[in-house]
């Protein structure tokens, strides 16, 4: 079965950090541009950051500079590490596969990981 | 940048038909993809490339994109279908997710 599962969320101070991590089964990471998606409560859906097949990355502008998106093929699992930690930054996190053969839709989504940044 | 645009909600009678529309500069000329979510839940992708449907997507759901505007219509709408709908697209390869539409079945 094609699946997607974060773990990692939490209570976090402002300042703090934080590290998600994205475990995939039934496909292969590396083969796939992989995303996250964050939803801050009540609100819409925001994309957060890429990790393309060939290792390179995106982040939109909002965390750029202060997460980061990283693979391990041998555990074939996404990692999103998350620094400087804002009040804003508070959401549920998603980790979402892109599926470039359906004009990159995001075809599958994990259950979220819910990050609360809050003193 | 670029920005999609949906209206807030929508209500529909059951078994009737619901059209929840997502607006954006020449969207016609990009891809235009659908997502459920239910409260509680993770989105799911029902409609990919304007058009099409995913395996164990209903019938019911379908899609069209022309001009400024692409448009999700669930047909013969059923209580299940109550959910928030968001459409995304792709401009110069950056993700845009409209702000979403609460559909209510009355």
């Amino acid at each position: 079965e094609v699946q997607l599962v974060e773990t990692g969320g939490g209570l976090i101070q402002p300042g703090g950090s934080l590290r998600l991590s994205c475990a995939a089964s039934g496909f292969t990471v590396s083969n796939n541009y992989m995303n996250w998606v964050r939803q801050a409560p009540g609100k819409g859906l925001e994309w957060v950051s890429v990790v393309y097949s060939d290792s390179s990355t995106s982040y939109a502008d909002s965390v750029k500079g202060r997460f980061t998106i990283s693979r391990d093929n041998s555990k074939n699992t996404v990692y999103l590490q998350m620094n400087s930690l804002r009040a804003e930054d508070t959401a549920v996190y998603y980790c979402a596969r892109e599926e470039a053969l359906w004009g990159r839709a995001f075809d599958i989504w994990g259950q979220g990981t819910m990050v609360t940044v809050s003193s | 940048s670029y920005e999609l645009t949906h209206p807030s909600s929508v209500s529909v009678s059951p078994g009737q038909t619901a059209n929840i529309t997502c607006s954006g500069d020449k969207l016609g000329n990009k891809y235009a993809f659908w997502y459920q979510q239910k409260p509680g839940q993770s989105p799911v992708l029902v409609i990919y490339q304007d058009t099409k449907r995913p395996s164990g997507i209903p019938e019911r759901f379908s899609g069209s994109n022309s001009g400024n505007t692409a448009t999700l219509t669930i047909s013969g709408t059923q209580a299940m279908d109550e959910a928030d709908y968001y459409c995304q697209a792709w401009d110069s390869s950056h993700v845009v997710f409209g702000g979403g539409t609460k559909l209510t079945v009355l």
